[in-house]
């Protein structure tokens, strides 16, 4: 069965440092997403991205966030500068289609910013 | 505002209890709503979904049932197995929207 997939697993990160959180959508799809997700928060909208450009993005994604998709197979977050509170699960995902129920996830980022 | 709301984890139960996972949701208008499951160590999987009123969504044993007039999508599986652990997050998107609005999540354990 195709997979979202994210590497890395796990990343450790300084304080101010620029990070790059990167995913592989499923071949065929045209929506892709970032998600975020706390430790014992709620998982949190961050941007949707089809056509090669932002369809939208949420508060949280500031000027520090980016997103792009380099070479038609990944589709990468940057976090410019980060800072202690962006230490959270980044889920990526993909829909083929705009019907509101194809989307599939991959496994998250951890990311811990110290 | 919108927004998702779920019982607090973790829940523990004993292998073939009987389990429930309360979620309601507030929404200007009529929501699809969404039940996704987080195995350790992977991603966030559809288990089951409705996409109105009295939609019931089943799926390996797990129902819900959209209830409008409750504003609720309970999660109920009659048997539950070791192999049911994860994290349970009820959701929803609205149709002029592309966002899913998830809630807490909640921890479920099975005990053999």
């Amino acid at each position: 069965e195709p997979e979202v997939t994210q590497t890395p697993s796990h990343q450790v990160t300084q304080m101010g440092q620029e990070v790059i959180l990167r995913c592989v959508p499923i071949s065929n799809h045209l929506y892709f997403y970032w998600y975020r997700q706390i430790l014992g928060q709620k998982v949190e909208f961050l941007v949707s991205f089809y056509n090669n450009e932002i369809s939208e993005k949420s508060e949280i994604f500031d000027d520090q966030f980016s997103v792009e998709r380099p070479d038609g197979s990944n589709f990468t977050l940057k976090i410019r500068s980060t800072k202690l509170e962006d230490s959270a699960m980044y889920f990526c995902a993909s829909k083929l289609a705009v019907t509101n129920y194809g989307y599939t996830f991959g496994s998250g980022t951890r990311l811990t910013v110290v | 505002g919108d927004s998702v709301t779920q019982m607090e984890g973790p829940v523990t139960l004993s292998e073939e209890a009987f389990l429930t996972i309360n979620c309601t949701y507030t929404a200007t208008g009529y929501p699809s709503l969404f039940w996704y499951v987080q195995y350790p160590g992977e991603g966030l999987q559809l288990l089951l979904k409705a996409t109105k009123a009295d939609d019931k969504g089943s799926n390996k044993g797990f129902e819900a049932t959209y209830r409008k007039e409750t504003t609720s999508f309970h999660l109920e599986k009659g048997s539950v197995q070791v192999s049911d652990s994860a994290v349970y997050f009820c959701a929803r998107i609205m149709n002029r929207d592309d966002k899913i609005i998830f809630g807490k999540g909640t921890r479920l354990h099975i005990l053999p």
